[in-house]
Formats: C-alpha cells, sequence, structure tokens
C-alpha cells in the first residue's frame, strides 16, 4: 500500500500524559500536512513541511504541541499534557506538485483524551 | 471567520436522482477548490477539482460548478448511488504558502433507496 499511513489510529489517554502519532506520507510527495477534525466540523490546518522545514503553523497549535519531520520523510506529532479539548482526529496529508493542490490524506488517528 | 461554508449539514436524495452539494466562500485568491468524499473511520478522499478560471468540470457522474461572481460552487451527482452516501467537504487553496485546503464543515449526503 503506498498511501498515506498513520499510527496509531486510536489512542485513548488520561489527562496530563504526552501522546505522539507519525505519520508515514507518499514517498515522492515533498509536502506534508497536519489537520485537526472535530466532530461536525471540518479538518481544520495545523502545520505544515516543505521536505523537513516546518513553513507554517496555525495558531490552534498551542506549544504543547510540537511537530517534526526529520530527513523529510515521516513526520510526528506530539501533544504534551493532554487536555480534554485535544480530543480529536489528527489527519496527515501529503502532496506533491500537483497543480490542483489536491492533498492525500491518512486515516487518520483518533485521540480520546479522559 | 469561516472562509469555506457549506450550509447544509444534511442531504437526503432518492436513489437514482440528483444529489446538488453547495458551498460559498469568501476568499477571492482562492485558485482551486476541491471536493473532498469522507466514509466513518477513514480519512478524506479526492473526488474532483476545479480552477478558479473555470466554470464546470466534470468526471463520470460528478460534475463541480463555479460561479466566481457569486463566489459559489456546486457539485452535482447523477445519478446517486448508494456508494454515494458519505461525509462531502468543500475545499479551497489559496494559491500561495503553505498551498494548504481551507476545508468547509461538510454535508452529509444520505441516498435513500
Amino acid at each position: 500500500d503506498t498511501g498515506v499511513s498513520q499510527n496509531p489510529r486510536h489512542k485513548i489517554t488520561k489527562r496530563g500524559q504526552n501522546v505522539t502519532f507519525r505519520c508515514d506520507p507518499i514517498s515522492e510527495h515533498n509536502r506534508l500536512y497536519w489537520y485537526r477534525q472535530t466532530l461536525g466540523q471540518g479538518p481544520e490546518f495545523l502545520t505544515y513541511f516543505q521536505n523537513e522545514a516546518q513553513l507554517e503553523k496555525s495558531r490552534l497549535l498551542s506549544d504543547r504541541f510540537s511537530a517534526e519531520r526529520p530527513k523529510g520523510s515521516f513526520s510526528t506529532l506530539e501533544i504534551q499534557r493532554t487536555e480534554q479539548g485535544d480530543s480529536a482526529m489528527y489527519l496527515c496529508a501529503s502532496g506533491g506538485n500537483s497543480r490542483t493542490g489536491e492533498l492525500f490524506f491518512g486515516e487518520g488517528s483518533r485521540l480520546t483524551v479522559l | 471567520d469561516q472562509q469555506v461554508k457549506q450550509n447544509s449539514p444534511s442531504l437526503s436524495v432518492q436513489e437514482g436522482r440528483i444529489s446538488i452539494l453547495n458551498c460559498d466562500y469568501t476568499n477571492s485568491m482562492f485558485d482551486y477548490f476541491l471536493w473532498y468524499k469522507k466514509y466513518p473511520a477513514e480519512g478524506p478522499t479526492f473526488l474532483i477539482s476545479i480552477s478558479s478560471i473555470k466554470d464546470k468540470n466534470e468526471d463520470g457522474r460528478f460534475t463541480v460548478f463555479l460561479n466566481k461572481s457569486a463566489k459559489h460552487l456546486s457539485l452535482h451527482i447523477v445519478p446517486s448511488q448508494p456508494g454515494d452516501s458519505a461525509v462531502y467537504f468543500c475545499a479551497a487553496r489559496s494559491g500561495g504558502g503553505a498551498d494548504g485546503l481551507t476545508f468547509g464543515k461538510g454535508t452529509h449526503l444520505i441516498i435513500q433507496p
């Protein structure tokens, strides 16, 4: 399967714990995005990588959130000191040089903070 | 401030009829518009797109219409099939910077037999 892969698919944690999600994009894609989706909402942009450089961060991304993309391949999104409001689906998407800007999404990592 | 709006949270259509999903936007800098389809417990999958310089794009049963003066686009599905039941997201690209997509809240399409 050469699509975008995310793991874990589901994480349940207690408030205050740290969690980390991993995303493996489509191998030839240089653009990688993290989005967050809550119930009844569309995906909301969190951050963007061009190769290994993190070029843009949303103001939704508080200082408890950090994302990395070492070597421009896979990416990790870490949430420290989780809060119940962090419960959401975290979606990773990658894109190449398509004229339309089409992004390919993974199946998401669902976070439940108790 | 929502730049992409889908004002219908849900839409119910009979199998075989036409489904019309609507989307409005406010940002004149958007250069591409895309529709994504999402099944439960899956990520969104790309369906069809349209450039801001076009007014129509067709792909099989799916057609997207863009009315730039009204800042409005619509997705037509004809004929509607049971497998079309899903949440449809309208998305727009700003054409600069991160080139990321801004999404609407989605419309849940239900195809009734």
